[in-house]
């Protein structure tokens, strides 16, 4: 059971926009900043959003984040083939002296 | 340009022990935080344990407090996991990944993960 809950599976056809929840609490996203990860078939995660809505270097300005309170999301615009792959939020909880915590993964499937 | 390199995973029996390596190069290693985060097979991404740019401050999951300990030589730029009493549920790609430069509670650089696999 993760800390952060988001919905198991999202999908979209391309050019279609999509959005990924991320569920916590006051502990975490409600008193610090969010990440976002991709992680490709066989790969390592990338990170993909970081300080909850900025994107690194590299990162397409199709992918923004935002928060409310203690939830947050993703959004995939314009969504393309190559966006198929596993999605995690993350973010650090003050709980239990600090802890990092991630959400369970969300697989999105380009139709 | 930034490489995290881990080493030191294979097949080890429950209760045994094992020692994982972190290589980092292209960046000022002593002036970073860095994470160990382990994915079981098919699972989800789990965080293990974070040390301070300094060794100063140590954090650990839950499941592997007292067991697992995480350490850093600078002058190396070395990253460590000791990890002891292992268990089958301990079986997982274990990575290491380099606090972000604007954003400390990112992890903005990954190695490619060694895998661990405890198994009688």
């Amino acid at each position: 059971q993760s800390v952060l809950t988001q919905p198991p599976s999202a999908s979209g056809t391309p050019g279609q926009r999509v959005t990924i929840s991320c569920s916590g609490s006051t502990s975490n996203i409600g008193s610090n900043t969010v990440n976002w990860y991709q992680q490709l078939p066989g790969t390592a995660p990338k990170l993909l959003i970081y300080s909850t809505n900025q994107r690194p270097s590299g990162v397409p300005d199709r992918f923004s984040g935002s928060k409310s309170g203690t939830s947050a999301s993703l959004a995939i615009s314009g969504l393309q083939s190559e966006d198929e792959a596993d999605y995690y939020c993350a973010a650090w909880d003050d709980s239990l002296n600090g802890r990092k915590v991630f959400g369970g993964g969300t697989k999105l499937t380009v139709l | 340009q930034v490489q995290l390199v881990e080493s030191g995973g294979g097949v080890v029996q429950p209760g045994r022990s094992l020692r994982l390596y972190c290589a980092a190069s292209g960046f000022t290693f002593s002036s970073y935080g860095i994470h160990w985060v382990r994915q079981a097979p098919g699972k989800g991404l789990e965080w293990v344990a974070l040390i301070s740019y300094d060794g100063s401050n140590k954090y650990y999951a839950d499941s592997v407090k007292g067991r697992f300990t995480i350490s850093r030589d600078n002058s190396k730029n070395t990253l460590y996991l000791q990890m002891n009493s292992l268990r089958a549920e301990d079986t997982a790609v274990y990575y290491c990944a380099k606090e972000g430069l604007y954003d400390s509670s990112a992890l903005d650089y990954w190695g490619q993960g060694t895998l661990v696999t405890v198994s009688s």
